[in-house]
């Protein structure tokens, strides 16, 4: 199928870490994106990976690629009351161009202060 | 500020109204995108256009309508919705395969 499962709440204290997960449907997807949504907003890319990529560090965000079990996760350190969004996981399945990601359907994150 | 513009950003229409959506992208991209956001659900890609050529529909029911009469501008036309169709549409654009740069979206009201 083309299910990009995430979870849909994460609940977290400012200044814990926040690990975001997503299950992908096909393990020859060559990108695999995070994107965010803050309120009232349109999503904006926040880090990508590229699919012979395990882990890829960027700041507060560290973005992790298990392909044998089709499995993404994005951690945000040090998570701020800034951070509060929806965090989408999208894949370009082969045979896909650029523009049709397939996305999960968010998670959202809250921050607690 | 992502260079892509939507407006309205909110609209309420009744089921038999007509109006419109509009998305204008100020990035000298070749490529805009239609999506739909309903809450709790994955993004569905409903149009893709490239060079002013539709090439993607992805089984849209005919009362959405898209139009795109240049690489800069995009359209959605809506006539005789339904209440299910209300939901968030969100503009994108590209250039070729690159990166997708969303609007803040429409969000739509239909009663």
């Amino acid at each position: 199928g083309e299910d990009v499962e995430q979870s849909l709440f994460l609940s977290v204290r400012e200044g814990d870490s926040s690990v975001i997960n997503c299950t992908y449907t096909d393990s020859s997807s060559t990108y695999l994106y995070w994107y965010k949504q803050e309120p009232g907003a349109g999503l904006q890319l926040l880090t990508y990976i590229f699919s012979n990529m395990d882990m890829k560090q960027d700041q507060r965000l560290t973005v992790l690629l298990n392909k044998k079990d089709k499995h993404l996760s994005l951690r945000i350190a040090d998570t701020q009351t800034g951070d509060s969004a929806i965090y989408f996981c999208a894949e370009i399945p082969p045979g896909n161009q650029g523009g049709k990601l397939i996305f999960g359907q968010g998670t959202e994150l809250s921050v607690k202060p | 500020e992502t260079g892509v513009t939507q407006t309205p950003r909110h609209l309420v229409m009744g089921m038999t109204n007509k109006k419109s959506l509009k998305c204008e992208q100020h990035l000298g991209h070749n490529a805009m995108y239609w999506y739909k956001q309903s809450a709790k659900k994955p993004l569905e890609l409903m149009f893709v256009y490239s060079l002013e050529e539709r090439v993607e529909n992805n089984s849209v029911p005919s009362r959405f309508s898209p139009e795109c009469p240049n690489s800069s501008h995009l359209f959605l036309h809506l006539h005789t919705l339904q209440p299910e169709d209300s939901a968030l549409y969100l503009c994108a654009s590209s250039q070729d395969d690159g990166e997708l740069f969303f609007g803040e979206g429409s969000r739509l009201t239909v009663l």
